[in-house]
């Protein structure tokens, strides 16, 4: 069994421009959720997707953004970058309606 | 914003001791879960407990909810270096998407 995989593993980028960070769900996991992890915090919940569509999403601006594909694999998009935007960013997988949830290793995200 | 916190926010023991993390949370949950995640790496899974449930043991963890106090904790039994870690509690009110909110987390030392 393939547990949840990111890439990539480290990303500088600078203020303004726009990131793409993917992840591989577990196999036989069907829904993905992404995790904004800021220094010192706990992680917050961005959004989530089953079978391919939005399915919740947390307190955050539209320029955050998401695609679920049909082999579940998922992919975040950021645009217009900020310095804030800088943090760990996880992916986890699940079965619907499933609450535990399977995290891959994080993308470390630094804008400058 | 962050649903609960842990506390103590920083824990250091020596190994072989117990090691015992609360959290609160603030509204109402179907059920809480326990996470630990090393070095600012991905988030392991410990162990779930419902709302109906009180205890629950996994292994060297005991983990109790009390629902009417909004509070949990995790006891972690004879303690090892391995053991080092953050902990977090994470709940999900179970309205739609799987969304789990994580508190700020406990930092764990285990000195040798």
């Amino acid at each position: 069994e393939t547990g949840v995989t990111q890439s990539p593993t480290h990303l500088i980028k600078t203020r303004g421009q726009q990131v793409t960070l993917r992840c591989s769900s577990q196999s036989g996991h069907n829904t993905v959720s992404w995790y904004q992890q800021a220094l010192g915090q706990g992680p917050q919940f961005i959004f989530q997707y089953y079978r391919e569509e939005e399915n919740g999403r947390g307190n955050f601006p539209p320029r955050f953004s998401g695609l679920q594909f049909p082999n579940y694999s998922s992919e975040l998009n950021v645009n217009a970058l900020e310095l804030d935007d800088s943090a760990l960013y996880l992916c986890a997988s699940s079965l619907a309606f499933l609450p535990t949830q399977y995290f891959g290793p994080g993308t470390r995200l630094t804008v400058l | 914003s962050q649903q609960g916190e842990e506390d103590p926010q920083a824990l250091s023991i020596q190994e072989g001791e117990n090691a015992t993390m609360n959290c609160s949370y603030k509204t109402s949950i179907n059920n809480l879960q326990w996470y630990r995640q090393n070095s600012g790496r991905g988030l392991v899974h410990l162990i779930l407990i419902r709302s109906n449930e009180r205890e629950k043991h996994s292994g060297r963890l005991r983990v109790t909810l009390d629902t009417s106090k909004k509070s949990s904790s995790l006891l972690i039994t004879a303690s090892r270096a391995a053991d080092t870690a953050s902990y977090f509690c994470a709940t999900d009110a179970g309205q739609g998407a799987q969304k789990l909110v994580f508190g700020q987390g406990t930092r764990l030392t285990i000195n040798p």
